[in-house]
């Protein structure tokens, strides 16, 4: 299996900041990866495919970069709807996800 | 617009199994795999295994092997998931999600497991 690492687990952010969130595949994975959303109690909601993909729908402060292990998510400027927990998914082979990141606004 | 609605709340005893099922709808039901993930309270997502709803070729994650079926009915554009030998460990919440970016997702469903 590949496995993904992303990090912070944490981070606390004030409105308007540029936060970076980082993940790991511990395999190349090329360009396959996503990353998702989620609120408490909610269902995950796909922000980016294909490492710097836009959903449809998704606010441009979201970006993504990144090919082979390394990846990158970053919103350019923090707002308080973006609290929530964030995670990565290699979809390369059966799917794995990181761990998660959660962005709390301070 | 395309919707994925989830069968409701399921409690099981020790060693039963559970039949989670979720309708698609608003789009062609044969055109996109299903992902199939779950989510133990407080923890991080899972992914369980795929199905592809127009052959009915399945993958399954090797911690499921054994254990899981995934299912469809085409007529009813609707995919199923079974866990079977259901143990405290498998309480989560279950989610159906459509195709390999997961696009869009069902509400969940929660199977709680418990004596």
């Amino acid at each position: 299996d590949i496995q993904m690492t992303q990090s912070p687990s944490t981070l606390s952010a004030s409105v308007g900041d540029r936060v970076t969130i980082t993940c790991r595949a511990s395999q190349s994975i090329t360009s396959w990866l996503a990353w998702f959303q989620q609120k408490p109690g909610k269902a995950p909601k796909l922000l980016i495919y294909k490492a710097s993909s836009l959903q449809s729908g998704v606010p441009s402060r979201f970006s993504g970069s990144g090919s082979g292990t390394e990846f990158t998510l970053t919103i350019s400027s923090l707002q308080p709807d973006d609290s929530a927990t964030y995670y990565c998914q290699q979809y390369n082979s059966f799917p794995t996800f990181g761990q998660g990141t959660k962005v709390e606004i301070k | 617009q395309v919707q994925l609605v989830q069968s409701g709340a399921e409690v099981k005893k020790p060693g039963a199994s559970v039949k989670v099922s979720c309708k698609a709808s608003g789009y062609t039901f044969t055109t996109y795999d299903f992902n199939w993930v779950r989510q133990a309270t407080g923890q991080g997502l899972e992914w369980m295994g795929w199905m592809n709803p127009n052959s009915g070729n399945t993958g399954y994650a090797q911690k499921f092997q054994g254990r899981v079926t995934m299912t469809r009915n085409t007529s009813i554009s609707t995919a199923y998931m079974e866990l079977s030998s259901l143990r405290s460990e498998d309480t989560a919440v279950y989610y159906c999600a459509r195709g390999a970016i997961s696009d869009y997702w069902g509400q969940g469903t929660r199977v709680t497991v418990s004596s």
